[in-house]
């Protein structure tokens, strides 16, 4: 079956504009999970979804980034006024359900770099 | 101190080395541990689970150490393909929106060398 799908896969931005990340999680998957990768750095998580509820936002490292999520399905992290310590590889996994037993399946990531 | 802290290495075998990664962990409360696997620019993918009475998956073996708050990878007779940054990964604890939150160590890269 399909799994998690990313988009767009590489994005460049000038600093100052926004982008909008999305993410399509594996069909049936109530658990959605955003996490951002600087070169050569380990995960860093961001926000995950139970549902379309948000319980953990601490991992968000500032007013400038949000996420949604609409129908227990896709979601969209948004970056606004972007600087260039955000360029980063952006990475999505969901999983069946929201408990930490359950295995993550990671999407290809978006690589973001701002200019 | 950092929630979840591993060697980063890199490590760099022989072929049909033996090789042995450990990691530490802060959160007492923690109740999953995983080991995950990341191939250069690639996402992570899960290797396995790590269970409180050790658990073996072919040449992988895993082992937890909840007192010492302590994780350890096994790999026996190492393959090429073996190469990639190991992942270990502990979950937030029971109870609370913590729980289904995932912290990822830094990563050990293992390099397999012929």
């Amino acid at each position: 079956g399909a799994g998690v799908s990313q988009s767009p896969s590489n994005k460049v931005t000038e600093k100052g504009k926004d982008v909008e990340l999305r993410c399509d999680p594996i069909s049936g998957h109530t658990a959605l999970y955003w996490y951002r990768q600087r070169l050569g750095q380990g995960l860093e998580f961001l926000i995950y979804f139970q549902g379309n509820s948000a319980p953990d936002k601490s991992g968000l490292p500032s007013d400038r980034f949000s996420a949604e999520r609409t129908g227990e399905s896709v979601s969209t992290l948004t970056i606004q006024r972007t600087q260039q310590e955000d360029s980063a590889v952006y990475l999505c996994a969901s999983s069946l359900s929201w408990g930490g037993t359950y295995e993550q399946y990671f999407g290809p990531g978006t690589r973001l770099t701002v200019t | 101190r950092k929630e979840v802290e591993q060697d980063p290495g890199p490590f760099n075998v022989p072929e049909g080395a033996t090789v042995a990664f450990n990691c530490t962990y802060s959160n007492s409360a923690s109740q999953s541990f995983f080991w995950y696997r990341q191939d250069c620019r690639k996402e992570p993918k899960l290797l396995m689970s790590v269970y409180s009475s050790g658990n073996e998956d072919g040449r992988f073996t895993a082992q937890l150490n909840r007192a010492s708050q302590y994780i350890s990878l096994l790999i026996r007779d190492s393959k090429l393909s073996d190469s990639a940054t190991y992942l270990c990964v502990v979950n937030g604890g029971a109870g609370g929106t913590s729980y289904g939150k995932l912290t990822f160590g830094q990563g050990t890269i293992l390099t397999v060398h012929p």
